[in-house]
């Protein structure tokens, strides 16, 4: 079983609807979670991360935790062509420092 | 401020021969970070140092593999021989301190043939 498991897409959208990414993981000592944005030929650049059960909100992206199901997700409003992109989900398993980064799910927001 | 700096952007090289990448993590970061990424694999972390003391390099493959961080402002990732298995993007990034933001350089795209 993979520690960060991801669909890989590609999620297709239309311009102006909700783009939800979804992500589980294995470790339940699990204690931070994060959420990158990677374009075609570029590095990962951070959009969000959460650590505490429930919604976080920054501008169009929502992220959401639920630790006792071990999932977390990313909600995209307003989903644009310019959010096109493969979004990488990272835990930091708990007692490390460091980030297990799922195999990412590619977003296409057509016109 | 200057983001994380990596060198070379793209490295094509003969299988055997020997292979340094190079980062510069941003100034006053005290972690910094090696990933490898292919399709296949994804996003893999081979080695991350905290004050310029390797913490964890359970990621490296294998012993062709070796890195350093002399000082708190360069790295190098060095692959020593090469192999066409080898051929990925490899990314450094750092932190401030621990991994709540990771902040990633452009990648060294390296072929070997």
């Amino acid at each position: 079983q993979k520690e960060v498991e991801q669909n890989s897409g590609p999620l297709s959208v239309p311009e102006g609807a909700i783009a939800s990414l979804n992500c589980t993981y294995s470790d339940r000592g699990s204690q931070s979670f994060f959420w990158y944005r990677q374009y075609s030929g570029k590095s990962p650049e951070l959009i969000m991360f959460i650590y505490s059960n429930g919604d976080k909100e920054d501008g169009r992206f929502t992220a959401q935790l639920n630790k006792a199901s071990q999932y977390v997700s990313l909600l995209i409003r307003d989903s644009q062509p310019s959010d096109s992109a493969t979004y990488l989900c990272a835990v930091m398993p708990g007692g490390y420092n460091k980030l297990i980064f799922g195999a990412g799910t590619r977003l296409a927001v057509h016109p | 401020d200057a983001g994380v700096i990596q060198s070379p952007r793209h490295e094509v090289t003969e299988m055997g021969q020997e292979v340094t990448l190079r980062c510069k993590p941003i100034s006053g970061h005290n972690s910094l970070f090696w990933y490898r990424q292919t399709m296949m694999r994804g996003l893999e972390l081979l080695i991350y140092f905290n004050n310029n003391v390797p913490i964890d390099d359970s990621g490296m493959p294998e012993d062709r593999f070796s890195a350093k961080m002399p000082n708190a402002s360069f790295s190098t990732l060095k692959i020593q021989p090469s192999e066409p298995r080898d051929s990925a993007v490899y990314f450094c990034a750092s932190t401030p301190g621990g991994v709540n933001e990771q902040y990633f350089g452009p990648g060294t795209r390296l072929t070997v043939t």
